[in-house]
């Protein structure tokens, strides 16, 4: 299986704060990584597909782009309902594989 | 809207089996491939398998095999789960979500997911 590994493990930052999450892969997966947001007690919600597409409905301050087998999810500028956590998730090859996640808290 | 809306929360002794429920609708429920994917207390995602609605066909995590059985009722549109020999380990939220295409095919994503189910296995 795809091992995926996120970094930081959790973050903490301010509103209005751009920030950066890391995604690698244990090999290459092409542009095949989504991004979710979880917020406590609810569901995984899609936000990024295929590396960089925005899913319908996601405000444009979240971005994600790939430099090989790194992985990044880029939000410009932080808002209330962002703290959150995030995944990443491999869809090249069976079967579907997360990162651990990161803990995005406000500081 | 897309809705998938599963069964409530259940509490199960060791070595029980365990049966959740995930409803679709707002769609063609055989147009899309159906999974369930665990995530234990403060703990990430784990993938545990995939069904078609349209025949049937299921695939498993190998975590899984032997223990673990997706089925559909393509009548009301529903999904079921069943998990057998349960350890406190199974203790998870169970969540069934859906993808436009099958594990196989690169570039699948969870487009919509259940609301959650939470399963607590403790004698």
């Amino acid at each position: 299986d795809i091992q995926m590994t996120q970094s930081p493990s959790s973050l903490s930052a301010s509103v209005g704060d751009r920030v950066t999450i890391t995604c690698r892969a244990s090999q290459s997966i092409s542009s095949y990584l989504n991004w979710y947001q979880q917020k406590p007690g609810k569901a995984p919600k899609l936000l990024i597909y295929a590396a960089s597409s925005l899913q319908s409905g996601v405000p444009s301050r979240f971005s994600g782009s790939e430099s090989g087998t790194e992985f990044t999810l880029t939000i410009s500028s932080l808002q209330p309902e962002d703290f959150a956590t995030y995944y990443c998730q491999q869809s090249y090859s069976p079967p579907p594989t997360f990162g651990p996640g990161t803990k995005l808290e406000i500081k | 809207q897309v809705q998938l809306v599963q069964s409530g929360a259940e509490v199960k002794k060791p070595g029980a089996s365990l049966k959740v429920s995930c409803k679709a609708s707002g769609y063609s429920f055989t147009s899309y491939y159906l999974h369930w994917v665990r995530q234990a207390p403060g703990q990430g995602l784990e993938w545990m398998g995939i069904i078609n609605p349209s025949g049937g066909s299921t695939s498993y995590a190998q975590k899984f095999q032997g223990r673990v059985t997706v089925t559909r009722d393509t009548s009301t549109s529903t999904v079921y789960m069943e998990l057998s020999s349960l350890r406190s380990e199974d203790t998870a939220v169970y969540y069934c979500a859906r993808t436009p295409e099958d594990i196989t095919v690169a570039g699948t994503d969870f487009d919509y997911w259940g609301q959650g189910t939470l399963v607590t296995v403790s004698s």
